[in-house]
């Protein structure tokens, strides 16, 4: 069975950090390029970060560039973000979803995990 | 950055009915726009790829179209398990991608 399961999240204070996880299965991992995407409770969805298929290749969106940093290891089928500088504009269920094509960055996506909920918080 | 711009934001519809959902981009986005279910409590779900290309298991009744600015989203009978939240998404010219806001299709 294809699947992504997250990790990591939790109650953070205002400037503090956090790092995330995602663990896919029942796929080629390295065949695929990755995201995260995250929707503050009650709201609509928003893309984080991707990255391509080796890492050589990253993006994220405006409200993050600087603090956030997207990673993944290959050999652990495992996608990563670290988030520093924690705001409370970033308390939000962030899901890791795959790629709906493989090779290059496409930017849709067509495996989502269920998410991990980072809380900012004083 | 492109802006997709959703309506209506909810959509009262019958079941047995169509469902007609509208999707705008700011500026051309060719066909690299994506459709998204999402019901309560769940991960979003692909409709539609491509603009109008249904992703794997997708019913028939669901269908998109457009290019450039304007999209559609079409539901051609409505299920009582299809009354959920649509976004749509463009992916052209990654990074960033975005979605509109989201349209709550509920039952009337």
């Amino acid at each position: 069975e294809v699947q992504l399961v997250e990790s990591g999240g939790g109650v953070v204070r205002p400037g503090g950090s956090l790092r995330l996880s995602c663990a896919a299965s029942g796929f080629t991992f390295d065949d695929y390029g990755m995201s995260w995407v995250r929707q503050a409770p009650g709201k609509g969805l928003e893309w984080v970060s991707g990255i391509n298929w080796n890492g050589g290749s990253t993006g994220y969106a405006d409200s993050v560039k600087g603090r956030f940093t997207i990673s993944r290891d290959n050999a652990k089928n495992s996608l990563y973000l670290q988030m520093n500088s924690l705001r409370a504009e970033d308390t939000a269920l962030y899901h890791c979803a795959r790629d709906f094509t493989e090779g290059a960055v496409a930017g849709a996506f067509d495996i989502w995990g269920q998410g991990t909920m980072v809380t900012v918080s004083s | 950055e492109i802006v997709m711009t959703q309506s209506p934001a909810t959509l009262s519809v019958s079941p047995g009915e169509r469902a007609t959902l509208s999707c705008r981009a700011s500026q051309s986005v060719s066909s690299n726009l994506a459709w998204y279910q999402q019901k309560p409590g769940q991960a979003p779900r692909l409709l539609i790829y491509g603009a109008s290309t249904r992703a794997t298991g997708i019913p028939a009744r669901f269908s998109g179209s457009g290019s450039g600015t304007e999209f559609t989203l079409t539901i051609s009978s409505l299920q009582s398990e299809d009354f959920a939240v649509y976004y749509c998404q463009q992916y052209n010219n990654w990074p960033p991608c975005t979605f509109g806001q989201g349209t709550k299709l509920e039952i009337k």
